[in-house]
């Protein structure tokens, strides 16, 4: 039921691209991106509705593939700023209520 | 309030003492989570609250959890008998029906000696 992310860790020099992925074995309503940085709370990122829908944020955009249940979290040129634990969070379409699942996490450190 | 709040900050407890954690979710928000986080983990989904009702208790580790939610507003975990596996981050968290952004309280830390 919990949604698998990959990969589980991505180091990168600064100015350099990542994609993170997430897969759920459900149908799903949404697909939500969070990020924690060391010793804080998770911070919204961005949700994602519809099928085939991509947003952006800066240079942090994401896609949602409804078909393969998928979503990917691209970063672009990375910042020193972006290192931390990227969460992805699913929301089945069945069940009968709202029950966000968040993966294991990703981290991600980059480097000057 | 401004945003989703949470008492105490950090706990320190003996191991066998109750505790009794506190959520405060943002004004208007119908949802409420409760997560725990151990270091350098993920996210542990424990319980989720509709209003006063929880329609999803599956994460709770054991019968010594226990949560309430009164008023569709403030809730309050509890933690009986607490052990050392008990330490973590607990993190609340709301959203406004559920189905959108969940935005997070600062958590507790929870050190059980």
């Amino acid at each position: 039921q919990q949604p698998v992310q990959s990969p589980q860790a991505v180091i990168l020099r600064e100015g350099e691209d990542a994609v993170i992925n997430c897969s759920s074995s459900k149908a799903l309503y949404s697909v939500h991106w969070y990020r924690q940085k060391h010793g804080e709370a998770p911070v919204f990122l961005m949700i994602l509705l519809k099928g085939g829908e991509q947003k952006g944020h800066d240079k942090i955009s994401a896609s949602f593939n409804e078909k393969k249940q998928q979503s990917s979290l691209y970063l672009t040129a990375s910042q020193l700023s972006y290192s931390g634990t990227y969460f992805c969070g699913t929301v089945a379409l069945s069940g009968g209520y709202n029950k966000l699942i968040f993966g294991a996490g990703t981290r991600l450190a980059v480097h000057p | 309030g401004a945003g989703v709040s949470q008492s105490p900050s950090n706990k320190v407890t003996e191991k066998g003492k109750d505790v009794e954690l506190r959520c405060d979710p943002i004004s208007g928000h119908t949802a409420l989570y409760w997560y725990r986080q151990s270091l350098g983990q993920g996210l542990e989904f424990l319980i989720y609250f509709q209003g006063n009702s929880a329609p999803d208790k599956s994460g709770l580790p054991s019968d010594r959890f226990s949560a309430e939610r009164t008023g569709g507003s403030v809730s309050t975990l509890t933690i009986q008998r607490t052990q050392q596996e008990d330490s973590a981050v607990y993190l609340c968290a709301s959203s406004q029906t559920g189905r959108e952004t969940q935005y997070f309280g600062p958590g507790t830390r929870l050190l059980v000696l």
